[in-house]
């Protein structure tokens, strides 16, 4: 079973670049499209972006002109940066494998909190 | 961009008792490929999302048969047909007909 897991800091200043690595056990980067989730205190979660280990992406409209997600396949990692953040990035940010032929997330990670703050 | 509805935002059950939770959507889910692609999640207390349903009403790998999904164009509904304690938590649809979309949530506790 694929297993996932989310590592970065915790904390970001303003204005400063989001970095996360979400790293992947348990099965092969080349068979799943791989995602990123967020979800910001007391609101309901939102999709960020998802990356094929060919490295096509696909990324949420509000965000497309601040995300990058990028896949490393010697490591089995794929990761999340988001320029520019401000206190409304602050969320739990999920890695999760997608599912693109019936379109649902199956695996997630554990998930981590980031806080933009100074 | 398509918002997604639910009704209710909270859901006191009784154990034992069957619970409803409802989803709206702001447009058809319908697909070009004809498929609609609506999925239901569970998320217990300090857990990440789980998928429970995937298109309306297929159960994911490992859910209770008491979990099932219905409805059609932009309504649809999760049943629980008897809950249990550990269906404690917080329940989401999510449409993936276009960029994927959550909603707001409904939280199901015990009476």
């Amino acid at each position: 079973q694929v297993q996932l897991q989310e590592s970065g800091p915790g904390l970001v200043k303003p204005s400063e670049t989001l970095s996360l690595t979400c790293t992947v056990s348990g099965g092969s980067i080349s068979s799943y499209y791989w995602s990123w989730i967020r979800q910001p205190p007391g609101k309901r979660l939102e999709w960020i972006g998802y990356i094929y280990y060919s490295g096509s992406t696909n990324y949420n409209p509000s965000l497309r002109s601040r995300v990058t997600i990028s896949v490393d396949t010697s490591k089995n990692q794929f990761s999340l940066k988001l320029s520019s953040v401000t206190a409304a990035d602050t969320a739990v940010y999920y890695c999760a494998t997608y599912r693109r032929q019936d379109h649902y997330f199956d695996y997630w990670g554990q998930g981590t909190l980031v806080t933009v703050s100074s | 961009d398509i918002v997604m509805t639910q009704t209710p935002l909270s859901s006191p059950v009784t154990l034992g008792q069957p619970a409803s939770i409802s989803c709206r959507s702001s447009q058809s889910l319908v697909h070009s490929d004809g498929n609609t692609y609506l999925s239901w999640l569970q998320q217990r207390p300090g857990q990440p999302p789980r998928l429970l349903i995937y298109k309306i009403s297929n159960r994911f790998s490992g859910v209770p048969d008491r979990f099932s999904g219905s409805g059609a164009g932009t309504d649809f509904t999760l049943k629980i047909s008897r809950v249990e304690a550990e269906d404690v938590g917080v329940y989401y649809c999510m449409q993936a007909t276009q960029f994927p979309s959550f909603g707001q949530g409904t939280k199901v506790e015990i009476k």
